[in-house]
């Protein structure tokens, strides 16, 4: 059974960093496409970074300079170092596993998210 | 970028109803489009990828249609386990999502 459990939410000042892990079981991160999507509070979830089965990543305009998605193939792990926080990254972190990508630009991939997420909070 | 938008953004409907909610891209996405359902404290859940193809475990009365720009999901009878957030998602370029239609009980 897929299963995806995400840790490392927690209250942050702005500026300050976090880094989130999601451990999988019932598959492997190495040749999987995998990802990372939020959810702010009363709004519509948001794809953040996603890593490609051959290592290629790609990030949201939002996160792009400040956030960093890795991967741990012998802890079987998905990673999000996220620096200079805001308060608009205030959001619940999913991770997921894509599923039907077509190529390797995982073109009409889609979010199978299974866990429950961890809470962000950037406040002072 | 690639936008999307949904209509309605609510509607009240009763068990029994067919519902349809529609989504619309900023530009021609092909068939690269996605359905997620998701409930108050829940994660998104996938229903249906490719614009029209059932994710596994999906009641079949859940449908989906369209290409290019246009869009819809249908869901063919109501039930009370439906009521919920439906989100649209396209995947031609990155992963946008729309920004929700509720669904909720007349």
């Amino acid at each position: 059974e897929v299963q995806l459990v995400e840790t490392g939410g927690g209250l942050i000042q702005p500026g300050g960093s976090l880094r989130l892990s999601c451990a999988a079981s019932g598959f492997s991160v190495s040749n999987n496409y995998m990802g990372w999507v939020r959810q702010a509070p009363g709004k519509g979830p948001e794809w953040v970074s996603v890593i490609y089965a051959g290592g290629s990543m790609y990030y949201a305009d939002s996160a792009k300079g400040r956030f960093t998605i890795s991967r741990d193939n012998s802890k079987n792990t998905l990673s999000l170092q996220m620096n200079t926080l805001r308060a608009e990254d205030t959001a619940v972190y999913y991770c997921a596993r894509l599923k039907y990508c077509s190529g390797s630009s995982c073109r009409g991939g889609a979010f199978e998210i299974r866990g429950q997420g961890t809470m962000v909070t950037v406040s002072s | 970028d690639i936008q999307m938008t949904q209509s309605p953004s609510s509607l009240s409907a009763s068990v029994g109803d067919r519902v349809t909610i529609t989504c619309r891209a900023s530009q021609s996405i092909t068939t690269y489009l996605n359905w997620y359902q998701q409930k108050p404290g829940k994660a998104p859940n996938l229903l249906i990828y490719a614009a029209s193809s059932l994710q596994s475990g999906v009641p079949s009365r859940f449908s989906g249609s369209g290409s290019g720009t246009d869009f819809t999901l249908t869901i063919s009878s109501l039930q009370p386990e439906d009521f919920a957030t439906y989100y649209c998602q396209q995947t031609y370029i990155y992963f946008t999502f729309g920004p929700g239609t509720k669904v909720d009980i007349k």
